[in-house]
C-alpha cells in the first residue's frame, strides 16, 4: 500500500513564486494534516482537515492555504513563497479526528526558498 | 497552549548501552504518542498510551505514562545502531489536534 504520497519530493523557488504542494491517501481516512518541520522545532501544524469540506488553521497558517479537494486529497499552496517557508513540509492522515488515533505521514516535501 | 516539552535534545551513546528520553508538559493530555523518524522520511508510530500509569513495551523499548498523564518517558535497553534517529512524542486531548515536542535525536554508536 502507498499510504500518504506526497509531491514533490524536493522544490527549489524564488521568491514571490507560488506553489502548491500535493499530498492524496489511499486508506480511507477522514481526516488529513500539514506541518512543517524546521531543525530544533519539531513538527509544526500548519492546517488541517477533520472531515472532506472541512479545513481548519492550526499553529503556524500565515502565508499557507489549503484545500480539501475530496476525500483522499489534502493540498497545501504558498501564493507568494518567503524564505522563512524554507522547511520540510509532511502530510498527515488520520482514520477519525480524534487524538488518539496514529498519524501516518507521508516522507516529505523539502523546500527552499531563494 | 498546551506544550511538550523533550529532554534529552541530543544523546549519543554506545552500542549496548541503556537510555532514557522524557517527555513533560504542565497540562493533561487523554492520551500521548512516541514516533521515530528515519532521515529522509516522515515519522513512524511506535505506540499510543492512554491511561495512566501505563507502561508498554514494544521489544526493548519501554514507554510509561505518567500517574497524572502529563509526561512519559522512552527507556530503550541495550541500544542498537538501528535504534538510531528522532524520538517525537505528542499528546492530545479530545479531538482538538496533537501537540508535538520538538524531539530527541539519538544517535548509537557502534
Amino acid at each position: 500500500n502507498a499510504g500518504v504520497t506526497q509531491t514533490p519530493k524536493f522544490q527549489v523557488l524564488k521568491t514571490g513564486q507560488s506553489m502548491t504542494l500535493q499530498c492524496a491517501q489511499d486508506m480511507n481516512h477522514n481526516s488529513m494534516y500539514w506541518y512543517r518541520q524546521d531543525p530544533g522545532m519539531g513538527l509544526r501544524l500548519i492546517y488541517y482537515s477533520a472531515s472532506e469540506g472541512t479545513t481548519d488553521k492550526g499553529e503556524v497558517p500565515n502565508g499557507y492555504n489549503v484545500s480539501r479537494l475530496n476525500k483522499r486529497e489534502f493540498s497545501l499552496r504558498l501564493e507568494s513563497a518567503a524564505p522563512s517557508q524554507t522547511s520540510v513540509y509532511f502530510c498527515a492522515s488520520t482514520k477519525t479526528a480524534g487524538s488518539n488515533q496514529p498519524q501516518h505521514f507521508g516522507d516529505g516535501t523539502r523546500l527552499s526558498i531563494l | 497552549t498546551q506544550l511538550l516539552e523533550q529532554s534529552p535534545q541530543f544523546l549519543s551513546i554506545q552500542e549496548g548501552e541503556n537510555l532514557t528520553v522524557y517527555c513533560n508538559s504542565s497540562s493533561v493530555f487523554s492520551s500521548l504518542q512516541w514516533y521515530r523518524q528515519e532521515p529522509g522520511e516522515g515519522p513512524v508510530l511506535l505506540v499510543t498510551v492512554v491511561t495512566g500509569g501505563e507502561v508498554k513495551k514494544l521489544k526493548r523499548l519501554t514507554f510509561q505514562f505518567g500517574d497524572a498523564r502529563k509526561d512519559s518517558s522512552l527507556h530503550i535497553t541495550a541500544a542498537q545502531t538501528g535504534d538510531t534517529g528522532l524520538y517525537l512524542c505528542a499528546g492530545g486531548s479530545g479531538n482538538t489536534p496533537l501537540v508535538f515536542g520538538k524531539g530527541t535525536r539519538l544517535s548509537v554508536i557502534a
